[in-house]
């Protein structure tokens, strides 16, 4: 079973749309939890980490819920820019303490003029 | 300044070669990473590894080994090169002591196997 899950999609929403992604994790020990993005044939690069409380920045929204392994990402207003992969992640650290990010499969989101 | 850069960005080889894949960071991050991203744009880790822990995925073949001659690099060996080798392969790196922290990626080696 893969540490953690996502729809692939494509998703392809018009502009100005509001998107929502979804992901589980199967590890309760999971102990934090982000969204990356990552641009056609770049790195991915860190969105935004996701907080118990939930959390937002701008037009993104990230929320978490423990008691179902579930993170969630919302992005309102979506630009032409917003089109990449985004990427679930959580951290389960080691014996020693060292940080193992694992990583979903990746929404694809495309975003349509 | 590239935070975390890996050499080669593209690599072609035959099959049976050996080959090393170069990965520095100047973020003075303690915990450096491999990953491994498929055709189906999956993105799996390798190996983790600080100056403590070396944590090998077990599904990762023994022709795959990380070689570490300092806490800013970590290079990937891999001998024997096969077919379902071919990735593109990702080095990252970040802290140990954070729990939130940040990984950083490079830019990616495209490794084609022929």
């Amino acid at each position: 079973r893969k540490e953690v899950e996502q729809d692939p999609g494509p998703f392809n929403v018009p502009e100005g749309a509001t998107v929502a992604f979804n992901c589980t994790y199967s590890n309760s020990a999971s102990q934090s939890f982000f969204w990356y993005r990552q641009d056609c044939r770049k790195e991915p690069k860190l969105l935004m980490s996701v907080y118990s409380s939930g959390n937002e920045d701008g037009r993104f929204t990230a929320q978490l819920n423990r008691a179902s392994q579930y993170i969630s990402l919302l992005i309102r207003d979506s630009k032409l820019s917003d089109s990449a992969t985004y990427l679930c992640v959580v951290n389960i650290r080691g014996g020693t303490g060292a940080n193992n990010l694992f990583f979903g499969t990746g929404t694809r989101l495309t975003v349509i003029p | 300044d590239t935070a975390v850069s890996q050499t080669p960005k593209y690599l072609v080889t035959q099959m049976g070669n050996d080959k090393s894949i170069k990965c520095e960071q100047n973020l003075g991050h303690d915990t450096m990473y491999w990953y491994k991203q498929d055709s189906k744009k999956f993105l799996k880790i390798m190996f983790s590894y600080n100056n403590k822990e070396l944590i090998i995925n077990e599904t990762v073949p023994n022709r795959f080994s990380p070689k570490s001659p300092d806490k800013a690099h970590l290079n990937l060996h891999i001998n024997s090169l096969e077919l379902g080798d071919s990735a593109v392969y990702f080095c990252a790196s970040s802290l140990q002591k954070a729990l939130a922290s940040e990984a950083f990626f490079g830019q990616g080696t495209r490794l084609t196997v022929v």
